[in-house]
């Protein structure tokens, strides 16, 4: 059984500072990893994806891909109340479709 | 450009009763996949199509769920005999299908059973 492991939360997290959100996966073949935000009530929007080891900056976001140890990370640096929401790991095990984790609900407080 | 569409963006419906859902993805996309997500659970893979063809229909939950695309385009997922265990949103999403595999969603359609 593959599978994509989140902490559910909630992590709070002081506007301006940094959240870090964190993702483990059971396939070490895996090769294309991602980040979804998803706004209570709206569908995921797709944020950040990665596929080499490293990390991989895009304005305020950063995820860092360690395939060794199988765990794939989101930096939000200078966090703002419009980054609450719950952050989705998804992963391709290789069969085309994603696997989920069950997402991370993230509060940032004013 | 457009992003992917889908509707009824709500739907509610009997016991028993047959419901159509309908995703339009996004031009060029020749990849699309069916999920659905439960009140406070993660994303369920249903159906993938490449094309018109259903490689992968693991996810469907019993032969209730139905999926079909035509034209490479437009996909219609058939819930018949709907039961209240089926109330959830259901998302689609497309992609370019290839190695990167970047999908991107569409609102839902959020189906209630009574």
């Amino acid at each position: 059984q593959k599978e994509v492991e989140q902490n559910s939360g909630p992590l709070s997290v002081p506007e301006g500072a940094i959240a870090s959100l964190n993702c483990t996966y059971s396939d070490r073949g895996s090769q294309s990893f991602f980040w979804y935000r998803q706004y209570s009530g709206k569908s995921p929007e797709l944020i950040m994806s990665i596929y080499s080891n490293g990390d991989k900056e895009d304005g305020r976001f950063t995820a860092q891909l360690n395939k060794a140890s199988q765990y794939v990370s989101l930096l939000i640096r200078d966090s703002q109340p419009s980054d609450s929401a719950t952050y989705l790991c998804a992963v391709n095990f290789g069969n085309e479709k994603l696997t989920f984790g069950t997402g991370t609900r993230l509060t940032i407080i004013p | 450009g457009a992003g992917v569409s889908q509707s009824p963006s709500n739907k509610v419906t009997e016991k028993g009763k047959d419901v159509e859902l309908r995703c339009d993805p996004i031009s060029g996309h020749t990849a699309l996949y069916w999920y659905r997500q439960s009140l406070g659970q993660g994303l369920e893979f249903l159906i993938y199509f490449q094309g018109n063809s259903a490689p992968d229909k693991s996810g469907l939950p019993s032969d209730r769920f139905s999926a079909e695309r035509t034209g490479g385009s437009v996909s219609t997922l058939t819930i018949q005999r709907t039961q209240q265990e089926d109330s959830a949103v259901y998302l689609c999403a497309s992609s370019l299908a290839d190695s990167y595999n970047e999908q991107f969603f569409g609102p839902g359609t959020r189906l209630t059973v009574l």
